[in-house]
């Protein structure tokens, strides 16, 4: 299996940081990444998929890279409806993994 | 608009059997593939299952931890897709949602998710 590792596992910032998520593959998983968002008690919101892909309707505050084994996700200037988890997770090949998630908090 | 709700969560016994349900609507669900996933009490996403659409042999792909006693299954017509959840264990205590990936883009739309207990 693919492990996907996350860091870090969880950050404090302020609004108007710009704030950096990277996740690591155990292999190369082309640019086969997704990105979710998840707020207390709601379903995960797809961010970013294909490595640097927005989802529609997704601020273009978020943003993308990387290929092969490592990612990061980016929040340019972070608002108070950011401060959630994020998830990254890879579709390159089966099982599907996650990483363990980075809680982004004041 | 695009929706997916997911049904049939609830309280069951270990050992015992349940059926979920992820109705869709907004779009032609025949040629997406589906997808479930779940997420344990206070803990990180998992993926379930994907089932792939009719133009993809409606094959399946089973995570190890639930593969030989869930069955992921679809009905085109009524644009639903199933989890059939047999010999439940504790540790499938989670909520289930489901989501869908068609050639681009993936997974951009998740159902509300439903709470499945397992505990006697």
């Amino acid at each position: 299996d693919i492990q996907m590792t996350q860091s870090p596992s969880s950050l404090s910032a302020s609004v108007g940081d710009r704030v950096t998520i990277t996740c690591r593959a155990s292999q190369g998983i082309r640019n086969s990444l997704a990105w979710f968002q998840q707020k207390p008690g709601k379903a995960p919101k797809s961010l970013i998929y294909d490595a640097s892909t927005l989802q529609s309707g997704v601020p273009s505050k978020f943003s993308g890279s990387g290929s092969g084994t490592d990612f990061t996700l980016t929040i340019s200037s972070l608002q108070p409806e950011d401060f959630a988890t994020y998830y990254c997770q890879q579709y390159n090949s089966y099982p599907w993994t996650f990483g363990q998630g980075t809680k982004v908090e004041v | 608009e695009v929706q997916l709700v997911e049904s049939g969560g609830g309280l069951v016994q270990p050992g015992r059997s349940l059926r979920l349900s992820c109705t869709a609507s907004g779009f032609t669900f025949g040629d997406y593939a589906m997808i479930w996933f779940r997420q344990a009490p206070g803990k990180g996403l998992e993926w379930v299952s994907v089932i792939r659409g009719k133009a993809y042999g409606e094959t399946t792909e089973y995570a190890a931890s639930v593969k030989g006693r869930f069955t992921v299954a679809r009905d085109d017509s009524k644009s639903i897709a199933y989890l059939q959840m047999n010999s439940l264990k504790t540790e499938d205590t989670a909520i289930y949602y489901c989501t869908r990936a068609g050639l681009a883009p993936y997974f951009d739309y998740w159902g509300q998710g439903t709470l499945i207990t397992v505990s006697s």
